[in-house]
C-alpha cells in the first residue's frame, strides 16, 4: 500500500486558519470513515489530534477540525498559535485490515 | 496512568538479530490492540504492525510482512518487535503505541518514548 499523499508544507501567521489535505484511494480514506491525524513535534512522540474524520480525543483544542471528501480528507487548524507548529500526518485504516501514514506535513507558523 | 516503557537503544550489525520492548502498565493488556510505528531518520511515520493481547491476533503492514515479527507476553504487560536480520535499512526510531480500544480501527493513543536502532558495519 502506498502512503497517503501531503503537501509537505504550509504556513500561517498567528491566529489565521490554514487546512492540510490527505488523499488516498478508495481502499484507504475513501472507503472508511477511520482517519486520524496526528501532531509531532521535533523528538517527540505523535500525538493524536483527531479520530473518525472528525471527533477530537479529550483534550485537544477545539481549534483542531477534521472533514472528508471522497478519497482525501483535510485537517484545519483555526487561530494558529505558535505551538501549533509541527509535523502533521494523517493516517487511515485500509482494506488490508492495517493502517497507512501520509508522508507528512511540515507547518510553520511565521 | 497508562504508560508505555520502551526498551533502551541498540546498535547492531548487519545481519544481526534483535528484539525490542514494550512494557506497559496502567490498563488492562488483553483488552487494547498494541503495535509498531518506524520513522528513519528525517522521515515520516510508517506503521509498521499491531497485535491483541488477549488472543495473539497480528496485523502487518503489506510491506513489512515476513520482515519483522510482533509479539506478546501476557504476564509481563510487554510487547515485543523481533529481526532476525537486520539491515541497516532497519535503521529507525521505532514507537511503541496502544490503540485506543479494543477495535483495531482506532488510532494510537498513547505512545512509548521511542528506541533508536542503529544498524551499521
Amino acid at each position: 500500500q502506498s502512503a497517503l499523499t501531503q503537501p509537505a508544507s504550509v504556513s500561517g501567521s498567528p491566529g489565521q486558519s490554514i487546512t492540510i489535505s490527505c488523499t488516498g484511494t478508495s481502499s484507504d480514506v475513501g472507503g472508511y470513515s477511520h482517519v486520524s491525524w496526528y501532531q509531532q513535534h521535533p523528538g517527540k512522540a505523535p500525538k493524536v489530534m483527531i479520530y473518525d474524520v472528525s471527533n477530537r480525543p479529550s483534550g485537544v483544542s477545539n481549534r483542531f477540525s477534521g472533514s472528508k471528501s471522497g478519497n482525501t480528507a483535510s485537517l484545519t487548524i483555526s487561530g494558529l498559535q505558535a505551538e501549533d507548529e509541527a509535523d502533521y500526518y494523517c493516517s487511515s485504516y485500509t482494506s488490508s485490515s492495517t493502517w497507512v501514514f501520509g508522508g507528512g506535513t511540515k507547518l510553520t507558523v511565521l | 496512568e497508562v504508560q508505555l516503557v520502551q526498551s533502551g537503544a541498540e546498535v547492531k550489525k548487519p545481519g544481526e538479530s534483535l528484539k525490542i520492548s514494550c512494557k506497559a502498565s496502567g490498563y488492562s493488556f488483553t483488552s487494547y490492540w498494541i503495535g509498531w510505528v518506524r520513522q528513519m531518520p528525517g522521515k515520516g511515520l510508517e506503521w509498521m504492525a499491531i497485535i491483541y493481547p488477549g488472543d495473539s491476533d497480528t496485523r502487518y503492514s503489506p510491506s513489512l510482512q515476513g520482515q519483522v515479527t510482533i509479539s506478546a507476553d501476557k504476564s509481563i504487560r510487554t510487547a515485543y518487535l523481533q529481526w532476525s536480520s537486520l539491515k541497516a535499512s532497519d535503521t529507525a526510531m521505532y514507537y511503541c503505541g496502544r490503540l485506543m480500544g479494543r477495535n483495531e480501527e482506532l488510532p494510537f493513543d498513547f505512545w512509548g518514548q521511542g528506541t533508536l536502532v542503529t544498524v551499521s558495519s
